[in-house]
Formats: structure tokens, sequence, C-alpha cells
């Protein structure tokens, strides 16, 4: 079974430009995350679906992050403009859906992004 | 709301030593407890899982973890280390009854000494 695609693995943009993500979770997986991973921390959710609707997104600085999942399945994650402390590993997750009983969340490898 | 504190950053053991990484959890409600190991430049991996069954949980590569309600706790163990054992770990917390809305701790990073 192919485990979460993440891509670009990594980017390097200068501050005040624009960087999407790009993330394919595990098929028949209706729940995807976005977390972003800062260096030294943990990571943090940013935002999170049910197939095509944000469930969650109460950590997301909408003033310049957004991210879509418009068919159910492949999702992107986009910044603009970025600064730099947008600087992290960003992560994807899936798992088989919400609800009362607990499913595994499988992470993709992450994309480090570097703002310079 | 739910939160975890992993006490030290940093853990150096020497192979075949104990592994013991501390995680104290804070939550409003019943909690679900994970740890999640993470290899340089990948993803994070289950290791082992508490949602409300056997107090005391075995997970892959050897590790184990005791849930105790009276010290909020969730230590991650291992008898002996290995050198493959090397990475950074995390605990996490979830509300019981849903994998949604992991709350993570900073991590401890382990060190394998030969």
């Amino acid at each position: 079974e192919a485990g979460v695609a993440q891509s670009p693995r990594y980017k390097i943009i200068e501050k005040r430009q624009s960087v999407a993500f790009w993330c394919n979770p595990i098929s028949g997986h209706a729940t995807l995350y976005w977390y972003q991973q800062i260096l030294g921390q943990g990571p943090k959710l940013l935002i999170q679906f049910q197939n095509n609707g944000v469930v969650d997104d109460s950590q997301l600085p909408k003033d310049r992050f957004s991210a879509e999942r418009l068919k159910g399945v492949d999702s992107t994650l986009k910044i603009q403009p970025a600064k730099l402390e947008d600087s992290a590993v960003y992560l994807c997750a899936s798992s088989l859906s919400v609800g009362t009983t607990y499913n595994e969340q499988f992470f993709g490898p992450g994309t480090r992004l570097t703002v310079l | 709301a739910q939160s975890v504190t992993q006490l030290g950053s940093h853990v150096s053991v020497s192979e075949g030593a104990l592994v013991l990484l501390r995680c104290n959890y804070s939550s409003s409600v019943p909690p679900y407890l994970f740890w999640y190991v993470q290899y340089p430049n990948q993803g994070l991996q289950l290791l082992l899982k508490y949602t409300s069954a056997a107090t005391l949980v075995k997970g892959i590569n050897g590790f184990e973890a005791e849930f105790k309600k009276s010290e909020t706790s969730f230590h991650l163990t291992k008898p002996s280390a290995h050198m493959s054992d090397a990475a950074e770990y995390f605990c996490a917390v979830s509300p019981s009854g849903s994998a949604r809305q992991l709350t993570f701790g900073s991590g401890t990073q382990l060190t394998v000494l030969p």
C-alpha cells in the first residue's frame, strides 16, 4: 500500500514570495491533515479536511495561508506572501475517517521550506 | 484543551541500556495518548497508542509505555537500546473517541552511544 506522498521535498524561497505544497493521501482515506513543524518543536495542526470539507482551520493563519481539497483526494497548501517565520517542515497526514473509532494518522515525509 | 510536556529535549544512552523518555499530559477529557518516532528527513511513524484499554501498551521495535492516570504520565521505555533507535520521539495527546486534534510535545532526541 502506497503511503502519503508529498511534493516538493525541499523548497527555498525569498520572503514575500508565494509557495505551494501538494499532498496525495493514502487511497480511501477521507480525512487529511496539514501540520507545521518548526525546528525544535512538535508538529502543530494547521487544517483538517473531511473529504473536501474543512473540519478545523482554527490555527491556520488565514491572512497568508490557504488550503484546498477540491475533489476530496489531493490537497494543496499555499503560503502567500511568505515570511521568515514560515520556515518549517510541512507535514501531511491522512486517516480513514473521523468518528468515534480511533483511526491512525499516517504521515508523509514532509516538505522542508526555507524562507530567506 | 490538551497539552503534552516532554521532559528532556535530548537523551543519551549507551547501546544495550534502558531507554526512558518522559511524557506528561494535561487533558480536560479522558485522553488518547501516542508515541511517534521521526527519523531524519522522514515523516512520523506511530510507535504505540493508548486508547483506554490496557494501561501497559506494547508497540513496535520493543518499545512500551504505561498510562498512569494518577501521575498524568505516559513514559516510553525500552529495556535495551539499539543503535537504530536513534531518532526523535514525540508524545501526543488527543481527545478520546477520535484521531483528530493531535497535540504534540516538543520532542526528545534520542542518541545511542556505542
